[in-house]
């Protein structure tokens, strides 16, 4: 059973471009989140999939957005990188359903290493 | 929204000395998880607690979730058990998780 995949596992992008990051999640899960992680910080919820829309979103401006296909993989998207959108970035899977059911044990990726230059 | 508060930042251990590590967090909570983060950034599920006592071998971890703490232990440590160790709670009501700021910990040889 393949866990949680990314790729690229590195990037190197340029100000200004934008850059797409892809994740497929474990076998069984439908729910899929992303997260920032800065150097020395814990991660960031960025925002949540779940029946390929998005649910919940945390304190990220619109250059990120996200899409969740019919298979239930996802893709991060992000315009206009800043320098400050340099960081690993973390997809987790899980099974769906309401929030007040305590089942949703998250699975993370390896990670994306994006570097903007 | 919600705040989670791990202890300590920073921890250094001699190899085989027992740690415990804490999570507290402000509010009530529908889900609870460990990980460790290795020096490559995976993170790995340790436990899945939202309540009660679990154990793996040299770990252990208790939620209090009625006084909103949870705390995981490490017995003899290694030099491989060094890393960065997250608490993580998904809020109530919301499907947003929320990681701590982490416990750092270095096991000396």
């Amino acid at each position: 059973d393949a866990g949680v995949t990314q790729s690229p596992t590195h990037l190197i992008k340029t100000r200004g471009q934008q850059v797409t990051l892809r994740c497929s999640p474990k076998s069984g899960h439908d729910t899929v989140s992303w997260y920032q992680q800065a150097l020395g910080q814990g991660p960031q919820f960025i925002f949540q999939y779940y029946e390929e829309e998005e649910r919940q979103r945390g304190n990220f401006p619109d250059r990120f957005s996200g899409h969740q296909f019919p298979n239930y993989s996802s893709e991060l998207n992000v315009n206009a990188l800043l320098l400050g959108d340099s960081a690993l970035y973390l997809c987790a899977s899980s099974r769906g359903g309401q929030p007040d059911i305590s089942f949703a044990e998250a699975f993370f990726g390896q990670g994306t290493r994006l570097t903007v230059v | 929204g919600i705040q989670v508060e791990q202890s300590p930042p920073d921890l250094i251990l001699q190899e085989g000395a027992n740690s415990t590590l804490r999570c507290n967090f402000s509010d009530s909570v529908n889900n609870l998880q460990w990980f460790h983060q290795n020096p490559w950034g995976q993170l790995i599920n340790l436990f899945y607690i939202p309540s009660g006592t679990k154990q793996n071998g040299r770990l252990s971890a208790t939620t209090v979730a009625t006084e909103r703490y949870s705390l995981l232990y490490i017995s003899s440590s290694q030099t491989t058990d060094s890393g960065v160790y997250f608490c993580a709670v998904d809020d109530t009501g919301g499907f947003k998780t929320i990681f701590g700021a982490g416990t750092r910990l270095f096991v000396k040889a």
